[in-house]
């Protein structure tokens, strides 16, 4: 069965310093990948999605940016973090089959930025 | 473009009673539609889905989701409310021309003992 993971699971930073997020998934091979950030409230807001590797979509223009140097490694990062960067961040992947259209979500990281 | 609404912030029921969570669409294409729930601190876990098909759709935990085209609408049921089902849960659309899924803002149901 296809797991994916997260880490780490809570990140207090302060203003200006640099972010990295992993994410890895296991059990599936040439998945499609997302990076989503959910702020306070509720709403998902999608940052990134990577159909194959070194292969980079941006939704949003900001001061993040992600990379996927293997096939199931998902990688969010940022040189100087913001106030407003504080939130969940959700990695999640889906399969590239015909009729397979759902996402599956990892465990998420809360960033706190102060 | 796609676009979903969940038009409830928030849904209160019964323990025991019907629970319904209100979700519509709009779409050029063909709808692809799913539910997902979110207990605190978690990431999204998927209920179900709409491709193709049958309009009634089962899936996990005894959720239902009814697919209506001409009201645009993608309601998530459920016969009998349990107090675990409280959490939040999102309703989100691909239209067939589209590489994502856009996702609503989120519905908070409550379900009290």
């Amino acid at each position: 069965s296809q797991t994916i993971h997260q880490w780490p699971a809570t990140l207090v930073q302060p203003v200006g310093s640099p972010l990295s997020l992993e994410c890895t998934v296991e059990g599936t091979s040439n998945p499609n990948l997302y990076w989503y950030r959910q702020a306070a409230g509720r709403g998902l807001q999608l940052l990134f999605y990577s159909v194959g590797i070194g292969q980079i979509s941006s939704e949003v223009p900001q001061n993040l940016s992600a990379s996927r140097p293997q096939d199931r490694q998902f990688i969010l990062s940022s040189k100087k973090l913001l106030l407003s960067d504080s939130g969940f961040y959700l990695c999640a992947w889906s399969d590239r089959g015909f009729l397979s259209y759902e996402q599956y979500f990892g465990p998420g990281t809360r960033l706190t930025v102060t | 473009a796609q676009s979903v609404a969940q038009p409830e912030d928030q849904v209160n029921v019964a323990e025991g009673n019907p629970l319904t969570v209100k979700c519509t669409y709009s779409v050029s294409g063909n709808p692809y539609l799913f539910w997902y729930v979110q207990y605190p601190n978690r990431g999204l876990q998927f209920l179900l889905k709409y491709i193709t098909g049958d309009n009634l759709v089962k899936g996990s935990y005894g959720f239902e989701a009814e697919f209506n085209k001409s009201q645009t609408s993608f309601h998530l049921k459920k016969p009998s409310a349990l107090v675990s089902d409280s959490a939040l849960y999102f309703c989100a659309v691909r239209d067939s021309g589209y590489s994502t899924l856009t996702f609503g803002k989120g519905t908070m149901l409550l379900v009290s003992p």
